[in-house]
């Protein structure tokens, strides 16, 4: 099965960074995603890692580490619009496995 | 943008009522999905579907669930008997492409948000 941790909430102000790690045990591994998720909305897709180190994305940048079981999302240059629930999720390796969610961690932005 | 369209948007239900949830995924898409989300609760997987059978199921996903995809474009979750309990927000998605051919992102639809009373 699978386990992800993740912290429940963060709070930052604008135009600051801010990371938000999650660790995870899973048996078997094809990848770590990062969603968002504004309340009352669906998640909407961020990143992929499939293979260890950063990758960037304009003002996000998702990092993996296979051997700690460990991922982190940084968020640049904060705006008002970045506060959502940020979900981590992994996929095992079996053909036809689904994306198993962590339960998000809920960031405020404020000014 | 191709999107994974759900109707309908708030269904309200008698306990112990059938319920029928809709979803539309995205056109070129083989791989469909439904997860469910209690309020203030993570995004729990029901079951995966590809190639007009259930690939994995949650253990959620019990005989109460049936999933089926009556035709070329519509892909259905079916509550036979509803309970309290069952009360939340229902996503379906879609995905490309399966596991291990690259970043198989699911895209979700907006969600059916489910109410039994």
């Amino acid at each position: 099965g699978q386990n992800i941790d993740q912290p429940t909430e963060m709070t930052a102000t604008e135009g600051a960074i801010v990371q938000i790690n999650c660790t995870y045990q899973t048996s078997g591994f094809n990848g770590l995603f990062w969603y968002q998720q504004h309340a009352g909305e669906a998640p909407t897709f961020l990143s992929y890692n499939v293979l260890d180190g950063l990758e960037e994305k304009g003002r996000f940048s998702s990092f993996l580490s296979r051997s700690k079981g460990y991922s982190y999302l940084l968020l640049k240059e904060l705006q008002m619009k970045d506060s959502a629930s940020y979900l981590c999720a992994v996929r095992g390796y079996q053909a036809g496995t689904a994306l198993i969610f962590g339960k998000g961690t809920t960031l405020s932005v404020s000014s | 943008e191709p999107e994974v369209t759900q109707t309908p948007s708030h269904q309200v239900t008698q306990m112990g009522q059938e319920v029928i949830l809709r979803c539309v995924p995205i056109s070129n898409h083989l791989y469909f999905y439904w997860y469910r989300q209690i309020l203030g609760q993570k995004v729990e997987f029901l079951v995966s579907f590809y190639n007009n059978e259930i690939s994995e199921k949650s253990e959620i996903f019990d005989d109460q669930f049936s999933v089926e995809r009556p035709d070329g474009s519509n892909f259905t979750l079916k509550i036979r008997s509803t309970k309290l309990e069952d009360s939340a927000m229902y996503f379906c998605a879609s995905s490309e492409m399966g596991v291990g051919t690259g970043d198989e992102k699911l895209f979700f639809g907006s969600g059916t948000q489910l109410s039994v009373l």
